[in-house]
């Protein structure tokens, strides 16, 4: 088992400048998740699926876009990336129904100049 | 609003003590406790507490959970180098988000 994987490991955008960020997951988990980490900030919750099919809101979601393009992906979109959007991203999955611990993938570091 | 806060922000303590690391939280509807431990790269599970008073245990770390008091601990006994890293407190709620803290940082001496 992989269990939750990411590409890229590293980017670096310019400004204004679009990029799709993918995760997978073979652990066969109803809810995925996108968080960002920042120094000093700790990790956010960007948007959420609790199960294919369906997309929520997070804590911090302006400027991103989700898709759960099947059970086992979930996918970030940057649509016209920003400076603030330098972080460290990572997507996570779980068993749906809020008693189960989420697995985090490894990490995408983002650069924005 | 809800919130998860972490003591301290920052640790260093020499081999073989023992460090208590502390989380306090104010969640809506809360479902459970979380920590995790990350070293430099991504976080990786501990333990998940949802009951009061039951301690978890896994080796040299342990943790409990207050639910009157609202709060969590993480204890690590006979410290080693290699649990120097960030220790993440969340706590789960409904809607699936996890509320994180800003995390403890732990440097081991040897």
């Amino acid at each position: 088992n992989a269990g939750v994987t990411q590409t890229p490991k590293f980017q670096v955008l310019k400004t204004g400048q679009s990029m799709t960020l993918q995760c997978a997951q073979d652990m066969n988990h109803n809810s995925m998740y996108w968080y960002r980490q920042d120094p000093g900030m700790g990790l956010r919750l960007i948007y959420y699926s609790a199960s294919e099919g369906t997309t929520d809101k997070g804590e911090v979601p302006n400027g991103y876009n989700v898709s759960r393009l099947n059970k086992r992906e979930f996918s970030l979109r940057l649509e016209s990336a920003a400076p603030s959007q330098t972080s460290v991203y990572f997507c996570a999955s779980s068993d749906s129904g809020g008693y189960y611990e989420q697995y985090f993938g490894p990490g995408t570091r983002l650069t924005v100049t | 609003e809800d919130k998860v806060v972490q003591s301290p922000l920052s640790l260093v303590v020499h081999e073989g003590d023992t460090v208590t690391l502390n989380c306090s939280y104010e969640v809506t509807n809360f479902r459970s406790l979380l920590w995790y431990k990350q070293e430099k790269k991504a976080p990786t599970f501990l333990f998940m507490l949802t009951s009061s008073g039951i301690e978890k245990k896994s080796g040299r770390l342990s943790s409990i959970l207050d639910k009157k008091e609202l709060f969590s601990i993480l204890n690590i006994t006979a410290t080693q180098t290699g649990d120097s890293a960030v220790y993440l407190c969340a706590a789960l709620s409904t809607g699936y988000a996890l509320n994180f803290g800003k995390g403890t940082s732990l440097l081991v001496t040897p």
